[in-house]
Order: structure tokens, then C-alpha cells, then sequence
């Protein structure tokens, strides 16, 4: 079966770092990949999609990931974090045809002003 | 467009007690599906229809039962709760297999405790 891996569970950051969190899923066929984010006692709203051609994503509100395939990596990434971003972010894997997207167990991220 | 819907936002119930949550869409989706939310474990998948009149067990789908009488619409009954059913409750929806319209959408949740 296939799985997504966060390997970061909680980070911690002050505003202006910059920030990267892992992704990695493991199925070897046609993906689409997602990230999802969750701020304080909200539900999940997209921050961006891959499903073909430029491997290099661009999200909302500065994010954008790199889908590197022969890494099975989706890493999310943003340049410069605000207090505003502090959420919890889910890496979703979905394969070719399927009914069922595949979550990671999500990254706290908590970022201080 | 009001995109995914749910109802009620919060709900109490003693143990025992039995509870239908609602989950509306209007953006015509083909699949639905219902989450729980619990702290650490991520969103695990009780039960989800990939059409009007089916249904299909999820990850957890022991204690719940649903149902999909109408496209639109995404029903989650609890016959019987337990505490361990407290819990944050998502429905989401997603247009179909194409890879342009692969993203689910997220309804803002549903917070039952069981006492």
C-alpha cells in the first residue's frame, strides 16, 4: 500500500527563516501531490497541486514544492515565514485512477513573531 | 458557491446516544468522503462514496455507518457513541479521477465530544 511520509512532526521557527518540510510517498506509478494546509481551528484548504509537467510548484501565499521523482520527494518549501503561517500542513499523495488520497500525519509548524 | 457544508458545527452526546452529521456540497462532486481528526494521528478516512448510492469503508469505519441517497449530500451516523468517537469530523468532496480537478475540498469540521 501506498504511503506518505512528514518526517518533521513539529517545527519551530522565528518569522523571516526560511522554511522546508519533508514530503516523501511511495508509490513508484503516476502521482498527483498535494499540500494542504490547516490553520488554528480551521479546516484544510490547498496550497498547492502537482499532477504533471513543471516539477517546480508554485502555491498561495509564497509556498511552492518540488516534486523530485526519483526522490519520491514533494518538499514544501517558502523563503521567508510569517507569524500568519503558523498551521499545520499535510503532504496527500494520489495515484493514477484512485478513489483515495493518502495522507501524511502532518507538520506542526509554529513560527514566532 | 457555498462549497462543502456541514452540520452541526459542535454536538455533545452521551455515550449510547446515536447522531447523524451532514455534509452538503454544491459543486456537483462525484466523490465524498468523511474524516476524523484526532491530535497526532492525522486524518484517517471512516467511509467515502464515489457516487450517488454507493458507499465504501475507509481506514476506521467501525461504529459509523453512511449513507449518499442524493449526489449532494453525505450522511455519517453514529448508532451507538463511545468516548473514543470524540473527535473532529471532516467531509470533503472531489470532482473525479482527472488530474485537473484532483483536490479535495474540506468542509469546516464538525466537533463532537462523547461524555
Amino acid at each position: 500500500a501506498q504511503s506518505v511520509s512528514q518526517h518533521n512532526h513539529h517545527v519551530i521557527l522565528s518569522e523571516a527563516a526560511s522554511l522546508e518540510l519533508g514530503c516523501n510517498y511511495s508509490y513508484g506509478g503516476t502521482v498527483n501531490l498535494f499540500w494542504y494546509v490547516q490553520y488554528p481551528g480551521q479546516h484544510l484548504q490547498l496550497l498547492l497541486k502537482y499532477f504533471s509537467g513543471d516539477p517546480l510548484v508554485k502555491g498561495i501565499k509564497g509556498f511552492e514544492a518540488e516534486f523530485i521523482k526519483s526522490k519520491f520527494s514533494f518538499n514544501l518549501r517558502k523563503p521567508s515565514v510569517q507569524w500568519s503561517d503558523t498551521a499545520e500542513y499535510f503532504c496527500a499523495c494520489l495515484t493514477g485512477g484512485s478513489y483515495i488520497p493518502t495522507f501524511g500525519r502532518g507538520t506542526s509548524l509554529i513560527v514566532h513573531p | 458557491n457555498a462549497g462543502v457544508t456541514q452540520t452541526p458545527k459542535f454536538r455533545v452526546l452521551k455515550t449510547g446516544q446515536s447522531m447523524t452529521l451532514l455534509c452538503a456540497q454544491d459543486m456537483n462532486h462525484e466523490y465524498m468522503y468523511w474524516y476524523r481528526q484526532d491530535p497526532g494521528m492525522g486524518l484517517r478516512l471512516i467511509h467515502y462514496s464515489v457516487g450517488e448510492g454507493t458507499t465504501a469503508k475507509g481506514e476506521v469505519p467501525d461504529g459509523y455507518n453512511v449513507s449518499r441517497l442524493k449526489k449532494q449530500n453525505f450522511l455519517l451516523g453514529l448508532e451507538s457513541a463511545a468516548p473514543s468517537q470524540t473527535s473532529v469530523y471532516f467531509c470533503a468532496s472531489r470532482r473525479g479521477t482527472r488530474s485537473s480537478y484532483n483536490e479535495q475540498f474540506f468542509g469546516p469540521g464538525t466537533r463532537l465530544t462523547v461524555l
